[in-house]
């Protein structure tokens, strides 16, 4: 089976501008989240859909964050306009299962937003 | 609200020797899973091996096993007989019901041949 995939794997813009990260989760993996490392930190929890709808946006650090997962299948994460400590690696991650607290996560790649 | 720390920042290991990571977490609650995961350089982060609080058994795979303190809140994992391809950034989670995956920041392995 596809892994999950994130798109661009790079991303360097200026400060002020708008960038938009896409994550393809697993398919059939009806949870979706996102997570943010800002160099040397530990990974933190943005958020989190269940299809569609948003289960928990209580990581996202303001409003110039926008995630939506229209149709329940890939999903896109808006920063705009962009501020220099939004710097750091964007994770997606899929899981199969919302009961099951052990059901693991299945991370892509990353997308590295460099801002200056 | 649940923490993870990682003290090591960064370890190494000689190829063919054992090394041991540590991990320990903040929580008041009695069921919940922990894990670690795995980053290769420039590849996907993928699980290395997960443990239920419940168990009390050490959870193992292959050259890679843990030793789950519960009492101390603490969740090391072992990897014998080092392979160059463990070289990887190392990250310790921690999850219980209702809630998200909190990771610790990790710790960066190199192992020399």
């Amino acid at each position: 089976e596809a892994g999950v995939t994130q798109f661009p794997s790079h991303s360097v813009i200026e400060k002020g501008q708008t960038v938009t990260l896409r994550c393809d989760p697993i398919s059939g993996h009806d949870n979706l989240y996102w997570y943010r490392r800002v160099m040397g930190k530990e990974i933190k929890f943005l958020l989190h859909f269940v299809k569609e709808s948003k289960q928990d946006e209580s990581g996202m650090p303001n409003n110039r964050f926008l995630a939506e997962r229209t149709g329940g299948t890939y999903s896109t994460l808006k920063v705009q306009p962009a501020e220099l400590e939004d710097s750091g690696v964007y994770f997606c991650a899929s899981s199969q299962d919302t009961t099951a607290f052990g059901s693991p996560l299945h991370f892509g790649n990353g997308t590295r937003l460099t801002v200056t | 609200a649940q923490t993870v720390t990682q003290s090591q920042p960064e370890m190494s290991v000689q190829e063919a020797e054992t090394v041991t990571l540590s991990c320990t977490y903040d929580t008041s609650e009695s069921d919940y899973y922990l894990f670690w995961y795995k980053q290769p350089p420039s590849r996907q982060m993928i699980l290395v091996i997960r443990q239920e609080a419940y168990k009390q058994q050490n959870a193992t795979e292959n050259r890679f096993s843990v030793n789950f303190q519960k009492a101390a809140k603490s969740f090391s994992l072992k990897i014998s007989d080092s392979q160059l391809g463990d070289a990887a950034m190392y990250f310790c989670a921690y999850r219980n019901y209702g809630q998200n995956f909190v990771f610790g920041p990790g710790t960066r392995l190199s192992v020399l041949p």
